[in-house]
């Protein structure tokens, strides 16, 4: 068992809806944990980053942690075509004084208008 | 730079041949984190280097993969005798020291071995 697991989908909604994309993971001395973006033939690049368990928001995304049920999520509200990507979710702990975060195999996210 | 630079972006390669792969990172990013991605698979971890620091290798999948950094600056991923199973991107990012996020990437390299 990988120690991030993320569904490749394709994960296909219409412009508008509401997306939810989530990671479960194993480490449980995770502690950080962020979403990353990326486009076609793009590096990914940060989306979102949240310490522990909770609820955060930025405009349309919001980020959720579970730490209880190893369980992250992200939200899209008023999905976009722009939108189109694939979503990483991320996660680090303190391991030998770094924390080199692990990464999910990505959600393909279609937008189509 | 303005961002973390990787070159070439993409390599063709023959399989057995050396390649070298570069990453140019944020000046004043002591930590810097190469990672492989193959189609259709998350990121995986390979070399970290911060500062002065000994290198964490932890990550590479064999002893034909290597890489440098002199002091903060570029680095250079190599991989001799390659394989077709190295057909990947290679992703390289760079980071302010003891970062937990702020991770910034760049572009990749897309390696090809035929």
């Amino acid at each position: 068992q990988k120690e991030v697991e993320q569904d490749p989908g394709p994960l296909s909604v219409p412009e508008g809806a509401i997306v939810s994309l989530n990671c479960t993971y194993s480490n449980s001395a995770f502690q950080y944990f962020m979403w990353y973006r990326q486009y076609s033939r793009k590096g990914p690049e940060l989306l979102m980053y949240t310490y522990s368990s909770g609820n955060k928001e930025d405009g349309r995304f919001t980020a959720q942690v579970d730490k209880s049920s190893k369980y992250i999520s992200l939200f899209i509200r008023d999905s976009q075509p722009s939108d189109s990507a694939t979503y990483l979710c991320a996660m680090s702990g303190k391991s030998g004084g770094s924390y080199i975060p692990t990464f999910g195999r990505g959600t393909s996210l279609i937008v189509h208008p | 730079g303005a961002g973390v630079s990787q070159s070439p972006s993409n390599k063709v390669t023959e399989k057995g041949k050396d390649v070298e792969l570069r990453c140019d990172p944020i000046s004043g990013h002591t930590a810097l984190y190469w990672y492989r991605q193959r189609l259709g698979q998350g990121l995986e971890f390979l070399i970290y280097f911060q500062g002065n620091s000994a290198p964490d290798k932890s990550g590479l999948p064999s002893d034909r993969f290597s890489a440098e950094r002199t002091g903060e600056s570029v680095s250079t991923l190599t991989i001799q005798r390659t394989q077709q199973e190295d057909s990947a991107v290679y992703l390289c990012a760079s980071s302010f020291p003891r970062a937990v996020y702020g991770y910034t990437f760049g572009s990749g390299t897309r390696l090809t071995v035929v």
